[in-house]
């Protein structure tokens, strides 16, 4: 099973900084099978990312998607109050079982 | 799309924790989706547990974790699909979110905690 480790754990930032989140895999996927959600408390998790770089219907340009191989990476370009909340990578493959990392917390610092 | 979700909140340990997930804006039967039970604990983080989907049959696939214990089946009577989880422990206490995705999730329920507890 393919394990996804998520850096950091936690994100401390100001409102109108740039987040960058990482979410790593042990072994190199193909990169159409890497998402990207945020979950705020009480919520259930959003899709903002698919197949890597394209975002989901109604997500703000200010998050993008990058990466390829073992490496990718969710940008916030300018953070809005609202985007503080705990962001999850999730890689889906070809087939089952569908595994999620752990989460990077971005915080007000 | 909207999912919503319904079952009991306590189960008791070694019984069957069941729920479902009533569909409105698609169909359980969609050539192009398929539907999935996901849940989230402090001690599991996000866990995929299993879906179905039609492709001119009705296909199943769950994780590992769960397989010899986990039941997912579609009411196309009711446009709606559940969950039967057998021999529940506390350590299934989670909340428990229905989401539609063949890949990605792009709909989720709002989520409801099950707490396993005598």
């Amino acid at each position: 099973e393919t394990v996804l480790t998520q850096s950091p754990v936690t994100l401390s930032l100001s409102p109108g900084e740039r987040a960058t989140l990482s979410c790593r895999t042990r072994q190199t996927v193909n990169s159409l099978y890497l998402a990207w959600y945020q979950q705020k408390p009480g919520q259930a998790p959003r899709l903002l990312i698919y197949a890597a770089s394209n975002r989901a219907t109604g997500i703000p340009d200010r998050f993008s998607g990058s990466g390829s191989g073992t490496d990718f990476t969710l940008t916030i370009s300018r953070l809005e109050p609202e985007d503080f909340a705990v962001y999850y990578c999730q890689l889906y493959g070809s087939s089952p079982p569908w595994t999620f990392g752990q989460g990077t917390k971005v915080e007000i610092k | 799309i909207q999912l919503r979700q319904s079952g009991p909140g306590l189960v008791k340990p070694s019984q069957t924790l069941s729920l479902t997930c009533a569909i409105s804006g698609d169909s359980v039967s969609s050539n192009t989706a398929a539907w999935n039970w996901i849940r989230q604990s402090p001690s599991r983080g996000l866990e995929w547990l299993g879906r179905t989907f039609y492709r001119s049959k009705w296909n199943y696939d769950y994780a590992d974790s769960v397989k010899s214990r986990i039941t997912i089946y579609p009411d196309t009577s009711k446009n709606q699909f559940s969950l039967q989880l057998n021999s529940v422990t506390p350590e299934d206490t989670a909340v428990y979110y229905c989401a539609r995705g063949g890949h990605e999730f792009d709909s989720w329920d709002q989520g409801a905690l099950v707490t396993v507890s005598s």
